[in-house]
């Protein structure tokens, strides 16, 4: 079964709409971690948040904003005045750290590409 | 400038030969990781290691193969048993110890394999 969701293959918006992409995790972990990564057509894979699941509080990051709910299981990702360089695909990835867990690694959903035209 | 680097950018094969895939990290990170990307399919992880001489298999290990003989260095190994090899290979490493799941991985370039 699919730890981390992302329903949206892909999303199309023009430049300045706002844009939220989304993510449905599954664990029955009590500590782990969410994590949001952008991959620009370059290839090369960025680290934009890390969120642990005691910290429930909304983080915003200039014009990237994130909004974690445990009680949905979702940790979505909102993009403000969308731009070009916004275009990318974006992958939400989650942790696991309770004990007997395989530490460390990372269980990714699928991805959502995102295209930001002008 | 520390970073991760994976060599080359591009590779092509020939089917039934051996590959072996350069990835290198001068972050002084413990954890070491190896995924494959196909279109529409996420990131898969193939093998990962958490510390020298030590490596355990991901979830699509087969046809695969790793060492981690030092801490900066973890090729990967595309053999002629891994029935669809051409792909986007990534690798990663996390300054996680023992596995710690709290840090975020870096993340190399990539390799794009193409076999025929």
């Amino acid at each position: 079964a699919q730890k981390v969701t992302q329903a949206q293959t892909e999303i199309s918006v023009v430049e300045k709409e706002d844009v939220t992409l989304d993510c449905v995790y599954e664990t029955r972990d009590t500590t782990y971690y969410l994590f949001w990564y952008k991959q620009p057509p370059s290839g090369e894979l960025v680290f934009l948040i890390r969120r642990n699941s005691f910290d429930e509080q909304n983080e915003i990051s200039g014009r990237y904003s994130w909004n974690f709910q445990k009680s949905t299981s979702s940790f979505n990702f909102t993009i403000t005045a969308s731009q070009v360089v916004d275009s990318a695909v974006y992958f939400c990835a989650l942790s696991e750290a309770d004990r007997g867990s395989t530490l460390g690694r990372l269980y990714f959903g699928r991805g959502t590409q995102l295209t930001v035209w002008p | 400038d520390g970073g991760i680097t994976q060599s080359p950018k591009y590779l092509f094969r020939k089917e039934g030969q051996n590959v072996t895939l350069s990835c290198e990290q001068n972050l002084n990170h413990d954890a070491m990781y190896w995924y494959r990307q196909d279109p529409g399919q996420g990131l898969r992880l193939i093998y990962y290691s958490q510390i020298v001489n030590d490596f355990q298999k991901g979830d699509i290990a087969e046809g695969y193969s790793v060492s981690r003989e030092k801490k900066e260095s973890f090729p990967l190994t595309v053999t002629s048993a891994q029935k669809n090899p051409t792909a986007f290979y990534l690798c990663a490493s996390s300054m996680g110890l023992a596995g710690d799941p709290s840090y975020e991985q870096y993340f190399g370039p990539g390799t794009r394999l193409t076999v025929t």
